[in-house]
C-alpha cells in the first residue's frame, strides 16, 4: 500500500491567513492526489482532484500543486467557514490511502 | 444531484455480522466508470478506505480486511451493501459510502453520504 503523509497534522491560524499543508507520498504518484476537508460532524468534501484541479464549486482562494511524491494544498486567504480538517488521498493504485488529516484551528 | 445515504445497525455485538446499506439517487450504476465505495471512520482519527464496486461489479477491498468484506449491488433499487464479519470493538467507526467519480484515468470520491456511526460492544 501507498502510505500517505500529512503535515502539519495540526495548525492555528486566523482569519486572513494564507495556509499552507503538505502531503508526501511513499512512493510516485504522479498527479493521481485528492485533497478533501470534513468539517465536524459531516462527511469529507472534495476540494481538488488530480493534484491541482479545483472540483466544481469549490471557491478560487483553495489551490493544489505537486507532482510525484510531494504535494500541497494552499488556501490563499483562510475563511472562517474553513476551520476544518483536511486529507489528501492518492488514486494511483488499489487500495486508495488517506492521509493522516491536518486540523486547521482558529488562532 | 447525486445522493447517497446509508442505513444499518447502530450497535453490534463483537463477533457479529455488520450490514450495511447505502440507498444512493441521481446516478446508475449501470453507467461505464461509475462505482461506489465505503470508507470507514474511527471516532478521531483518519478516514479508511474499505471497498468498492464497480459498473461492471468489478469488486475491490481493502488488502488488511478481504477477508471479512463483501460488497454487492442492487441496480433495479439503486443500493450498494457492505458485510463485514466477526465484527470488534476496534471496527467502531462512522461508516461513509461515496460514489467514485472520474475524468480519465482520474477518480476521487464525491460526494460521500452522511455516515453512519456503528458500534460494537457487548
Amino acid at each position: 500500500d501507498i502510505q500517505m503523509t500529512q503535515s502539519p497534522s495540526s495548525l492555528s491560524a486566523s482569519v486572513g491567513d494564507r495556509v499552507t499543508i503538505t502531503c508526501r507520498a511513499s512512493q510516485s504518484i504522479s498527479n493521481y492526489l485528492n485533497w478533501y476537508h470534513q468539517k465536524p460532524g459531516k462527511a469529507p468534501k472534495l476540494l481538488i482532484y488530480a493534484a491541482s484541479s479545483l472540483q466544481s464549486g469549490v471557491p478560487s482562494r483553495f489551490s493544489g500543486s505537486g507532482s510525484g511524491t510531494d504535494f500541497t494544498l494552499t488556501i490563499s486567504s483562510l475563511q472562517p467557514e474553513d476551520f476544518a480538517t483536511y486529507y489528501c488521498q492518492q488514486s494511483y493504485s488499489t487500495p486508495p490511502t488517506f492521509g493522516g488529516g491536518t486540523k486547521v484551528q482558529i488562532k | 444531484q447525486i445522493t447517497l445515504k446509508e442505513s444499518g445497525p447502530t450497535l453490534v455485538k463483537p463477533t457479529q455480522t455488520l450490514t450495511l446499506t447505502c440507498s444512493f439517487s441521481g446516478f446508475s450504476l449501470t453507467t461505464t466508470g461509475v462505482g461506489v465505495g465505503w470508507i470507514r471512520q474511527p471516532p478521531g482519527k483518519a478516514l479508511e478506505w474499505l471497498a468498492l464496486i464497480y459498473w461492471d461489479d468489478d469488486r475491490r477491498y481493502s488488502p488488511s480486511l478481504k477477508s471479512r468484506l463483501t460488497i454487492t449491488q442492487d441496480t433495479s433499487k439503486n443500493q450498494v451493501v457492505l458485510t463485514m464479519t466477526n465484527m470488534d470493538p476496534v471496527d467502531t467507526a462512522t461508516y461513509y459510502c461515496t460514489h467514485r467519480g472520474e475524468n480519465g484515468d482520474y477518480s476521487w470520491f464525491d460526494p460521500w453520504g452522511q455516515g453512519t456511526l456503528v458500534t460494537v460492544s457487548s
